[in-house]
């Protein structure tokens, strides 16, 4: 049974592109969460989403981030015009219905490096 | 919502013994407890459940106080591998969102 995959594990933008970070869920899991964390600093909630449905998102930033988790395929984040900024570790974590009081799995994270 | 660690550093000598406090201003269902080591993905350690037990495994245990809306880890004769950031998540209010405190690093030199 696969882990929790994201790809890809570096990702190298210019200031003004957009990014696309990706995110499989281990086997059987409904519910995808994203994080992000910078240098020394710690797991920063970012978005909660249940396929083809995001339950919560109250720690993204209003504009240029979306989430999505389509019923077919992986979860994804997406950085629209990306700043200096948005250079950190973006992990997302996988658990099965229902989430309270289950287990989350991390993936190995994206870092994105944007220049 | 994010819940407060406590200490922020602990440097140790291995044998010697440690301990993580994490408390929430908010009602706790569960609380979570991770270790992330440097340039890799948090791994879990134990979950605790509000009207559980204490639990443990090895060195490492875990309790919780759900009256003070707090959580403590053990990590008891430590060992070099138990160097790392510790974090401690929680599910205030049963919001099904897991926040994630600030960590604890903990570093244990020979």
């Amino acid at each position: 049974n696969a882990g929790v995959m994201q790809n890809p594990r570096h990702l190298v933008r210019r200031r003004g592109q957009e990014a696309r970070l990706r995110c499989s869920p281990m086997k059987g899991h409904s519910h995808v969460y994203w994080y992000r964390q910078l240098p020394e600093e710690g797991l920063k909630f970012m978005v909660y989403l249940q396929k083809e449905n995001i339950i919560d998102e109250s720690g993204m930033p209003k504009e240029r981030f979306s989430a999505e988790f389509p019923k077919e395929g992986p979860s994804i984040l997406r950085i629209q015009q990306v700043v200096r900024g948005d250079s950190a570790a973006y992990f997302c974590a996988s658990s099965p219905p229902p989430r309270v009081n289950t287990e989350a799995f991390f993936g190995q994270g994206t870092r994105l490096t944007v220049v | 919502q994010q819940p407060v660690q406590s200490p922020q550093a602990v440097i140790l000598r291995e044998g010697e013994d440690a301990v993580i406090n994490c408390s929430s201003s908010k009602a706790l269902y569960s609380v979570h407890w991770y270790r992330q080591k440097h340039g890799e993905a948090p791994v879990f350690l134990m979950i605790l459940l509000k009207g559980g037990e204490q639990k443990g495994h090895d060195k490492i245990s875990a309790s919780f106080n759900e009256k003070k809306q707090q959580s403590s880890l053990y990590l008891t004769a430590s060992q070099l591998s138990y160097s790392g950031t510790y974090f401690c998540g929680t599910e205030p209010g049963g919001s099904e969102k897991l926040v994630f405190g600030k960590g604890t690093k903990l570093t244990v030199n020979p």
